[in-house]
Order: structure tokens, then C-alpha cells, then sequence
């Protein structure tokens, strides 16, 4: 069964401190991880597609790794509008067009 | 810019009422998906749709029903609402089957009595 965890489940920061939030996955077949973020009461936006073991993407503080047993999302000098909670997403072969969420890991960044 | 939005933002219903939630997506995405949202539990899917008049079900279908007539909007329907039926409703469009993200709405905050 296709299975996405993410830890921590809450993570607070000093504004500055760089961390990373980690995704492992069980899948048949990875067609995709993705990342979002998502802020209280609002819909997630979404951040980076990963494909293959070895890829990278990078969006400002934000930069998204993969393996083949799991993904980092590495935010490096945070500020507190980083503040939010970040979902991880896959779609394996075995679930065409549906993709698999973990339960987010939510970061709060002081100032 | 996608952009998917949703009839309502909050909503509160009594136990036993009929519900449409209602959401349309402007770029003319063939694949459109229904998610409910609680705390603990993630982002669990509820039904499917790849084209118009098509649907599938999802991981939670019950107590749930679903409508697409037109290619750019697709209908969410409790039948009788229930208390457990309490929770945060995401709708989401992709462009393809295979791959690709979805882009979401902005959600429906919906609250059964």
C-alpha cells in the first residue's frame, strides 16, 4: 500500500536557523512527489514536483531533494512569512491521477 | 495564473439537509478531484473525476455524491449531511491523468449541526 510520512510533526525556529522537513514514502512505481505549502484556513499552493532520486528544485529559502525512499525539503534562513504548514505528496502507478498526502509538518519561525 | 475557487468559504447546515459545494476551475483542466481535511487525519480524497459525466470513487465516497455536467466545474453533494460530515472541503484541478500537481481552491469550512 502506497504510504507517505512526514516528520516532524511541528517544528519551531529562531528566524535564521536553517532545518529540513523530511517525507519518507512507500510506492509502486513513484510518478511524482510534490510539495505544498498550505497557511491556516486556506488551500495548499503548490511548491516543487520531484520525479527520479537525484533531483533537486529550489524556490528562494526553499530547496526540495528526493531519494528513492524519501524527500527533504531544506528551508535555509527562515523568515517568519515561511511560517505554515508543509504537505508532501505522492502519486504512484498503482493510483493513476490520485496522489497520497502525509499529515504535514507545521513550522512556526520567530522572530 | 490556475485558479480554482469554490462557492463558499464558510458554510453551517443542520443535520439531515441537502449540501452542494460548488467548484470551478478556469483553465480548462480535464481532471478535477473533491479532498476533505481534519486535523490528524491529512488530506483524505472523496471522489474523482477525469471528464465530463465521468466519476470515480475515491478513498472516502460515503455518504458523498458527485456531479459534472460541464468540463470547467464539479459538484460535490451530501445527501443528508451529518455531524461527521463537519470539516474543511478542498477542491483541486490538474491538466493531465498521469503527473502533474494540483492546484487547490481556497477551501469551504463546513459545519454540520
Amino acid at each position: 500500500e502506497d504510504q507517505v510520512t512526514q516528520s516532524p510533526e511541528a517544528l519551531r525556529l529562531q528566524e535564521g536557523e536553517s532545518s529540513s522537513l523530511n517525507c519518507s514514502y512507500t510506492v509502486s512505481g513513484l510518478r511524482g512527489l510534490f510539495w505544498y505549502r498550505q497557511d491556516p484556513g486556506k488551500g495548499p499552493e503548490f511548491l516543487f514536483t520531484l520525479y527520479s532520486a537525484g533531483e533537486e528544485k529550489e524556490k528562494e529559502r526553499l530547496k526540495a531533494t528526493l531519494t528513492k525512499k524519501e524527500s527533504f525539503l531544506h528551508i535555509t534562513a527562515p523568515k517568519p512569512e515561511d511560517s505554515a504548514t508543509y504537505l508532501c505528496a505522492v502519486r504512484g502507478s498503482s493510483n493513476t491521477g490520485k496522489l497520497i498526502f502525509g499529515q504535514g509538518t507545521t513550522l512556526q519561525v520567530k522572530p | 495564473d490556475v485558479k480554482v475557487t469554490q462557492s463558499s468559504r464558510y458554510l453551517v447546515k443542520r443535520t439531515g439537509e441537502k449540501v452542494f459545494l460548488e467548484c470551478v476551475q478556469d483553465m480548462d483542466h480535464e481532471n478535477m478531484f473533491w479532498y476533505r481535511q481534519d486535523p490528524g487525519l491529512g488530506l483524505r480524497l472523496i471522489y474523482f473525476s477525469y471528464d465530463v459525466k465521468m466519476k470515480e470513487k475515491g478513498d472516502i465516497p460515503e455518504g458523498y455524491s458527485v456531479s459534472r455536467e460541464k468540463k470547467e466545474r464539479f459538484s460535490l453533494i451530501l445527501e443528508s449531511a451529518s455531524t461527521n460530515q463537519t470539516s474543511m472541503y478542498l477542491c483541486a484541478s490538474s491538466p493531465l491523468v498521469i503527473a502533474n500537481e494540483q492546484f487547490f481552491g481556497p477551501g469551504t469550512r463546513l459545519t454540520v449541526l
